[in-house]
């Protein structure tokens, strides 16, 4: 099952615009991932953010996330058409004793196009 | 370090047919994962190994599909009897525990098309 939704599905920007998506999950989390998939290829992972931080940087990436509200969102500055894909977040679930420990849950992924 | 590498990368097979699929994790990596994934959604865990032991397995692993990693470097995903409901991307992953928290890394995915 689906660990939490995304908002928006869909986003449309123009080149030079800021892209911002919101993850949202249900359970306690080790870590949060976000990831990027361009159509019809494997996952690329861009971050991770612990369950003990709040924001996190690399390049023209930013994450932020919330464990009182259970979310999370991945900011894009500057967009570029090449960004142009779909960005899922996946949480790991805290560790409770159980052998889940690692597996990533999924939410639904944010389509976004960037309009050169 | 070369990357999760998975094959082939598209196979198209009649109903009822069997089919298998290769995944060579990063090296040294214990952790490794299966996931399907559908138009539109997200990825959904399969099963879990670590190192040779298949620790987890999702409600969505029917009877006619099996995972192995014999030795605890490769795996294979065999599904039995396809049919047209298993067409989907078939992802793997692989991960180690580090100092940042379990990065999990994904291969290039095999598309499975049942006709």
């Amino acid at each position: 099952s689906q660990q939490g939704e995304e908002d928006p599905q869909a986003l449309s920007i123009q080149e030079g615009e800021n892209a911002t998506m919101n993850c949202s999950y249900k359970t306690s989390i080790n870590n949060l991932q976000w990831y990027r998939q361009n159509s019809g290829r494997g996952l690329v992972h861009l971050i991770l953010i612990r369950s003990n931080e709040r924001e996190k940087h690399s390049g023209r990436l930013r994450v932020t996330l919330d464990t009182s509200k259970k979310s999370s969102s991945l900011l894009i500055t500057a967009s570029r058409a090449a960004d142009t894909a779909s960005y899922f977040c996946a949480t790991i679930g805290a560790w409770t004793g159980g052998t889940s420990y690692g597996k990533l849950t999924f939410g639904q992924g944010t389509i976004l196009t960037v309009h050169p | 370090d070369t990357g999760v590498s998975q094959n082939p990368r598209h196979k198209i097979t009649k109903r009822g047919q069997n089919v298998t699929f290769r995944c060579d994790p990063i090296s040294e990596h214990n952790r490794l994962y299966w996931y399907r994934q559908t138009l539109g959604q997200g990825p959904e865990f399969l099963t879990y190994f670590q190192n040779e032991a298949q620790l987890e397995k999702s409600r969505l692993l029917s009877d006619r599909f099996s995972a192995e990693r014999p030795k605890g470097s490769f795996s294979t995903l065999e599904i039995q009897r396809t049919e047209q409901g298993d067409s989907a991307m078939y992802l793997c992953a692989s991960s180690t525990p580090t100092g940042d928290g379990n990065t999990i890394y994904f291969g290039e995915g095999s598309w499975l098309t049942v006709v």
